[in-house]
C-alpha cells in the first residue's frame, strides 16, 4: 500500500556519506512531518529522526533529516559497519487518514 | 525507560481472529497514542492503527474494518484484534508508542516492543 518510495539499496565505504530519499505526495510528505527509522537485522525499528530533522536523545549527529516539498531525505555521514540496516521513512497521509511507511532502503557498508 | 511487550498466540487458523496484547512498563499509558505496526517476513512495515489512552481509535483503511484496538488503563496495556485472517496476515506484529513533539502528536513512534511473530496457517 505504501506510496512513499525509497531506493531499495544504497552503499558506500566506511567513513563515507549516504543519502536516502523518500518520495511522496502533497497529502503525505507535502502536508505532514516525516520520521525515519533504523531496523537492524532481527530487531525492532528504532526512531532516528522526527519532525523532519529532529534527533531523539542518544541519536548521533551523523544522522540528519530534511524535507522539501513532497520529498524527504536521510543523510548518514561517517558511515560505520554498525549502520548496516534497513531504513524507513514514515509520515501521516491526510487524504488516506493513516500513517504510511516508505518501501525501505537497505544500507550496505562496502 | 518505557518498555513495551507484545503477547499472544503465535499461530492462528485462517478465518479466525488474531488477538494480541501490548503491556507497557516503566511509564503510564495515559496521555499517549499507542499503535500497532506489522511486518510480513522479508517485507516492509505496515501501519495498522492507533488508540489514544482515552479510547479514540483510528486504523489503516486498507485493513477494511477488520481491526479493533482497545485499551485497559488499569492494566497499562492495549490490545489488537484482527478478524478473518488469511495467510497474508502472517507477520511480526509490533506495538509502539506515538511520540509527542511541538508539532505532532502520535505521528512518529518513539518506543517499540520487540515484536511477536504471528503465523496464519491451518
Amino acid at each position: 500500500q505504501s506510496v512513499l518510495t525509497q531506493p531499495p539499496s544504497v552503499s558506500a565505504a566506511p567513513g563515507q556519506r549516504v543519502i536516502i530519499s523518500c518520495s511522496g505526495s502533497r497529502s503525505n510528505i507535502g502536508d505532514n512531518y516525516v520520521s525515519w527509522y533504523q531496523q537492524l537485522p532481527g530487531t525492532a525499528p528504532k526512531l532516528l529522526i522526527y519532525d523532519n530533522n529532529e534527533r531523539p536523545s542518544g541519536i548521533p549527529d551523523r544522522f540528519s533529516g530534511s524535507r522539501s516539498d513532497t520529498s524527504a531525505t536521510l543523510g548518514i555521514t561517517g558511515l560505520q559497519t554498525g549502520d548496516e540496516a534497513d531504513y524507513y521513512c514514515a509520515t501521516w497521509d491526510s487524504r488516506l487518514n493513516t500513517a504510511l511507511f516508505g518501501t525501505g532502503t537497505r544500507v550496505s557498508v562496502l | 525507560q518505557v518498555q513495551l511487550q507484545e503477547s499472544g498466540p503465535g499461530l492462528v487458523k485462517p478465518s479466525e481472529t488474531l488477538s494480541l496484547t501490548c503491556t507497557v512498563s516503566g511509564g503510564s499509558i495515559s496521555n499517549y497514542f499507542w499503535t500497532w505496526i506489522r511486518q510480513p517476513p522479508g517485507k516492509g512495515l505496515e501501519y495498522i492503527g492507533y488508540i489514544y489512552y482515552s479510547g479514540t481509535t483510528s486504523h489503516n483503511p486498507s485493513l477494511k474494518g477488520r481491526v479493533t484496538i482497545s485499551v485497559d488503563t488499569s492494566k497499562n496495556s492495549f490490545s489488537l484484534q484482527l478478524t478473518s485472517v488469511t495467510a497474508a496476515d502472517t507477520a511480526v506484529y509490533f506495538c509502539a508508542r506515538g511520540g509527542f513533539s511541538a508539532y505532532t502528536q502520535g505521528h512518529f513512534f518513539d518506543h517499540w516492543g520487540l515484536g511477536t511473530l504471528v503465523s496464519v496457517s491451518s
